[in-house]
């Protein structure tokens, strides 16, 4: 079964507007922590947002939140107010204590912000 | 910039050949991961070090190999290269090699071709 599901390749979303990425995942460790990473056209991944397994709230980080549903095993990526730089592809991430902390990644999502 | 290097930012070499790849970690950290990008097979992990010592190993091919060296850096040796091994490289390194709380800040990656 795969680690980290995203059912998403691409997707649109209106300049100012807000947009949610999806992203599952399964494991059947206690511990383990969710990750979003963007990768613009030019390649370079960027850290944007973390989420601990028990953790309480959702993460937050500026105009990133993550909508964490454990029982669902669902960690969406909400981007607020798009810009036309977050034109890139996002990709959702696991690391789970039980598998020596690696770190498992999604296939990606492709957001393309409209003018 | 997040503090990861990587060299070379491309490499163009013959079937058959070999080549290695630098990494150097973020000032402190002592876990480097391996992950290779392509375009049909999105991000695969490959490998970690955690501190001179193999962490974790994921699909890496036998033709590949690592290591990562006492002042921290990491080379990832790729031999009798194949068309298909045309991918970007990315080297990540983070704090530690145990617990799942810290994120990983990806190098700028190395964009290997095999012609």
């Amino acid at each position: 079964a795969q680690k980290i599901t995203q059912t998403q390749p691409g997707m649109f979303v209106q300049e100012k507007e807000a947009v949610t990425l999806d992203c599952t995942y399964d494991t059947s460790d206690q511990s383990y922590g969710l990750f979003w990473y963007k990768q613009p056209s030019s390649g370079e991944m960027i850290f944007l947002i973390y989420q601990g397994s028990y953790d309480e709230q959702n993460a937050t980080e500026g105009r990133y939140s993550l909508n964490f549903q454990k029982a669902r095993k669902s960690a969406n990526l909400v981007i607020s107010a798009s810009q036309l730089g977050d034109s890139a592809m996002y990709f959702c991430a696991m690391r789970e204590t039980n598998t020596g902390n690696q770190f498992y990644f999604g296939t990606g999502t492709s957001l393309t912000v409209i003018p | 910039d997040s503090g990861v290097t990587q060299t070379p930012k491309h490499l163009i070499t013959a079937t058959g050949q070999r080549v290695t790849l630098r990494c150097s970690p973020r000032s402190g950290d002592l876990s480097v991961y391996w992950y290779q990008q392509s375009l049909d097979q999105g991000l695969q992990f490959l490998i970690q070090y955690y501190n001179g010592e193999e962490r974790a190993k994921g699909n890496i091919l036998e033709r590949f190999s690592a290591q990562q060296f006492p002042d921290l850096h990491s080379e990832l040796n790729l031999s009798s290269l194949e068309l298909g091994d045309s991918a970007l490289y990315f080297c990540a390194s983070s704090p530690g090699g145990a617990g799942v709380y810290h994120e990983q800040f990806f190098g700028p990656g190395t964009r290997l071709t095999v012609l």
